[in-house]
């Protein structure tokens, strides 16, 4: 069973380059999310889908940030233009929800670390 | 304001020697805990997800415990293979489908 999969791995850019990652979530799956990793914040929600729309984008540090999800199997998040503050590991994540109110788990990919200069 | 609290930061054992990580969380209306491994350069790793306080899981080494403030990731007798970041999260209602992780806690276990 194939993973998320995210593309590319690593991203060295300069500062002010339009960067745009890449997610496949698990097939089946109806939600997708987005998160950052840095040592000082840890992982943070960025933006979540479900059914291809977008739920809650309010972990979206600022304009330069956007997602959009054109379909089921395929994600994007772009920053336009970066900035060094951008430097930082993105994963990508995704879940099938469970009936009822039960919590559903989220399974992540292997990340993209993006690196600003 | 909801939040979860991992300790210790950083954990340091002898391979063989027990011990325990705590997540404490003050959410409303817990909708499950999840607790992750996450490997250097590593997206990660799903180990449980538990729904109400009381509930047990187990896993090889691990063994994970939920109360109604805090959660406990039990090692037994690690191995240096067990060496990792443990990161807990907590997912809420009105929180949707939102996780919030804690900061996790950093192991390392030397042969």
């Amino acid at each position: 069973d194939a993973g998320v999969i995210q593309s590319p791995r690593h991203e060295v850019t300069e500062m002010g380059q339009e960067v745009t990652l890449r997610c496949k979530p698990i097939s089946g799956h109806d939600y997708l999310f987005w998160y950052r990793q840095t040592m000082m914040r840890g992982l943070e929600l960025l933006i979540y889908f479900n059914n291809n729309v977008p739920i809650d984008d309010s972990g979206m540090p600022e304009d330069r940030f956007s997602a959009k999800m054109p379909n089921a199997s395929f994600s994007t998040l772009k920053i336009q233009p970066s900035e060094p503050r951008d430097s930082a590991v993105y994963f990508c994540a995704s879940s099938l929800p469970r009936t009822g109110a039960a919590g559903d788990t989220q399974y992540f990919g292997p990340g993209t670390r993006l690196t600003v200069l | 304001e909801d939040q979860v609290t991992q300790s210790p930061e950083a954990l340091r054992l002898q391979e063989g020697e027990s011990s325990s990580l705590n997540c404490s969380y003050t959410v409303s209306g817990l909708r499950g805990l999840f607790w992750y491994r996450q490997d250097p350069g590593k997206g990660p790793e799903f180990l449980f997800t538990l729904y109400s306080a009381g509930e047990e899981k187990e896993k090889e080494r691990l063994k994970a415990t939920l109360t109604k403030k805090e959660s406990f990731l039990h090692i037994t007798a690690p191995k240096p293979e067990d060496s990792a970041t443990y990161l807990c999260a907590v997912q809420f209602s009105g929180g949707y489908n939102k996780l919030i992780f804690g900061a996790g806690t950093r192991l390392a276990v030397h042969p």
